[in-house]
């Protein structure tokens, strides 16, 4: 069945340094490509998104990179600083579903000032 | 702006009774969601519905149930709660075509 996997589980940095997570999914047809940001007792709020017509899309110091052909897809943080320490989640809609999302199991980033 | 209200953020209830969780959002749209969130197994779907009285099972239905009566609101029942049903519920709703999830608050449950 469809499947999203995320890596790292844990992922800890020094302010300043970048942050790379990874995600790889199973369908290839599958065409959006969201991150959720979710922070200590709050909700998981979207963050960025790709769609399959576009390889990169930036935001700030935010950034995510897909390949479909090795399915697979990126989110980049530069500059972290001590805010972007939180759980962040990549998800896949895949084709034929009702806007379901399946999410990856998560990335506890952790920025150390 | 975009609001998703769950009907408590903590509850505490004994193995056996009732549950019900609701939520509700007033984005007039047409999918809603229920996860379930539990550390290291990242958010499972439990069920949706993309329209009013359509609900179908996402990948751990078993021991749930739901209801959705009005476009607004979609509730979560767990008719016998369970000890293993303690976890964090999350509600979610879309517009079908945008794609993008807007979560709610979550409900922290225990089930003594």
């Amino acid at each position: 069945g469809e499947n999203v996997e995320q890596h790292p589980s844990t992922l800890s940095v020094q302010e300043g340094d970048s942050a790379v997570i990874k995600c790889t999914y199973s369908d290839s047809a599958s065409n959006y490509f969201p991150w959720y940001k979710q922070e200590l007792g709050k909700r998981p709020q979207l963050i960025i998104d790709i769609r399959s017509n576009v390889g990169e899309k930036k935001d700030q110091r935010i950034a995510v990179t897909l390949n479909k052909t090795a399915k697979h897809f990126s989110l980049h943080i530069t500059e972290t600083q001590p805010e972007d320490s939180a759980v962040y989640f990549c998800a896949a809609l895949f084709r034929g579903s009702q806007g379901n999302l399946i999410f990856g199991k998560g990335t506890k980033l952790s920025v150390k000032p | 702006d975009v609001k998703v209200t769950q009907s408590s953020r903590y509850l505490v209830k004994r193995t056996g009774e009732k549950v019900f969780l609701e939520c509700v959002q007033d984005m007039d749209h047409e999918n809603m969601f229920w996860y379930r969130q539990d550390p290291g197994l990242g958010l499972r779907l439990i069920y949706f519905s993309y329209d009013v009285k359509m609900k179908e099972k996402g990948d751990i239905p078993e021991g749930y149930s739901v209801s959705r009566e009005k476009k607004e609101r979609f509730s979560l029942i767990l008719e016998s709660a369970s000890t293993n049903q303690t976890s964090m519920y999350l509600c979610a709703s879309s517009s079908t075509g945008r794609d993008e999830q807007f979560f709610g608050p979550g409900t922290r449950l225990t089930v003594l």
